[in-house]
């Protein structure tokens, strides 16, 4: 099956650093990625669309000055956390749809995350 | 009213139970159901998707109810390894977006 892979996987920072995460699909292309944060024991919330060669779609609440989209080819969007903080820990988990069907049957496929944490 | 609502359990039961976990979605125009495993410290993997009126799995049965916008799945025969976190996932209805369930957590125990 399709295979997502992020980097890294594991990241500690002080706070006030800005990380960026990588999100490659690795056997297919993806026009469009999904990034999500999931804090302890909560269910994965969307962030943003990530869109190859146009702006991202944030959803509301994400601020798109703190949280940093490039989608600079079709096998790879990035996150950049700018001046993190101690809130900002959490993990962090991309996807991509597999295109293999049409709109809203894609499956998507995960990445295996990214543990952030902001000392 | 959360778009997509499940029962978070825990759900403790023995090994060869037979357990059921429903959730209910909000937008009646969603369009495609997945049942997504999560286990600790890591990232969903597909377990079902459920796209007409239901499909099965070996020991796993998901269900689809448009009426009355709820999806369903039966684990039978529950083995220690079923223990995990089962999220509903909801799309469609006007794009991309997909939404998640917070999951349901699942123990099973000898």
């Amino acid at each position: 099956g399709a295979v997502v892979s992020q980097h890294p996987s594991w990241v500690i920072c002080k706070s006030g650093t800005s990380v960026k995460i990588e999100c490659r699909s690795l056997d297919f292309q993806a026009t469009t990625m999904f990034w999500y944060r999931q804090f302890p024991k909560q269910s994965l919330m969307l962030m943003a669309t990530s869109n190859e060669g146009s702006k991202a779609t944030y959803e509301q609440g994400v601020e798109k000055d703190k949280f940093l989209i490039n989608h600079a080819s079709l096998t790879l969007s990035t996150l950049t956390v700018t001046s993190a903080h101690p809130e900002d820990s959490s993990f962090y988990i991309c996807s991509a749809p597999d295109g293999g069907l049409a709109g809203d049957r894609q499956t998507q496929y995960f990445g295996p995350g990214t543990r952030l944490l902001v000392l | 009213r959360k778009e997509v609502e499940q029962d978070p359990g825990p759900f403790n039961v023995p090994e060869g139970a037979t357990v059921a976990f429903n959730c209910t979605y909000s937008n009646s125009a969603s369009q495609s159901f997945f049942w997504y495993r999560q286990d600790c410290r890591k990232e969903p993997k597909l377990l079902m998707s459920v796209y007409s009126s239901g499909n099965e799995d070996g020991r796993f049965t998901a269900q689809l109810n448009r009426a009355s916008q709820y999806i369903s799945l039966l684990i039978r025969d529950s083995k220690l390894s079923d223990s995990a976190t089962y999220l509903c996932v909801v799309k469609g209805g006007g794009g991309f977006k997909t939404i998640f369930g917070a999951g349901t957590r699942l123990f099973v125990k000898a």
